[in-house]
């Protein structure tokens, strides 16, 4: 089967640097996903890594290394808004390209 | 107008009654998606429609029926429904079918759904 490991819960404090982490098994790989949902709220988009290597983006950057089917999501400069969950999703061909999502990281910031 | 909206945000419905969820993008894409979202667990993609056609239909028991009469409008009717039917149902579009090519994809903030 095709399955995305993510932590259940990390916790972090205001200020600080946190990184989720996401690792995949999948049959094939096209690109790797990253998506913020707060609660009552909509999964926005926030990354993609198709190739290897750091996307930054603000205070968000996103790592990929397809040879260890492994990425993460790193969060700097912690602020309380950004308690949410986070979730990983990976696209493949044998997945017709559509998504296949991890369960969700609940990220916890703590002043 | 937020890109994608979707009515009602919340639903209480028993085994035996029919109703309906509704789903409007505002942002000129043409694919949308219906996805199940239950606590602790990953998303699970229901159907996709690419230009008003199915294109995905992944094993979804035929009490939920998915409809999509223009590019800009999707339902799901739903009828007799089991307790375990109870979650988050969330509609997304994209420019593409699948939303993978880019990874992106705009969700509404979905129908809460209680089935009694």
């Amino acid at each position: 089967g095709q399955s995305l490991e993510q932590p259940s819960e990390v916790t972090a404090v205001e200020g600080a640097i946190v990184q989720i982490n996401c690792t995949y098994q999948t049959s094939g790989f096209y690109g790797l996903s990253w998506y913020q949902q707060h609660d009552g709220g909509a999964p926005t988009f926030l990354s993609y890594n198709a190739l290897d290597g750091l996307e930054e983006t603000g205070r968000f950057s996103s790592f990929l290394s397809r040879s260890d089917s492994y990425g993460y999501l790193l969060l700097q400069e912690l602020q309380m808004k950004d308690s949410a969950s986070y979730f990983c999703a990976v696209s493949t061909p044998d997945s017709n390209y559509q998504l296949i999502w991890g369960a969700g990281t609940k990220l916890i910031i703590k002043p | 107008e937020t890109g994608v909206t979707q009515t009602p945000r919340h639903l209480v419905m028993g085994m035996t009654n029919k109703k309906s969820l509704k789903c409007e993008q505002h942002l000129g894409h043409n694919a949308m998606y219906w996805y199940k979202q239950s606590a602790k667990k990953p998303l699970e993609l229901m159907f996709v429609y690419s230009l008003e056609e199915r294109v995905e239909n992944n094993s979804v028991p035929s009490r939920f029926s998915p409809e999509c009469p223009n590019s800009s409008h999707l339902f799901l009717h739903l009828h007799t429904l089991q307790p375990e039917d109870s979650a988050l149902y969330l509609c997304a579009s994209s420019q593409g079918s699948s939303g993978g090519n880019t990874g992106e994809l705009f969700f509404g903030e979905g129908s809460r759904l209680t089935v009694l």
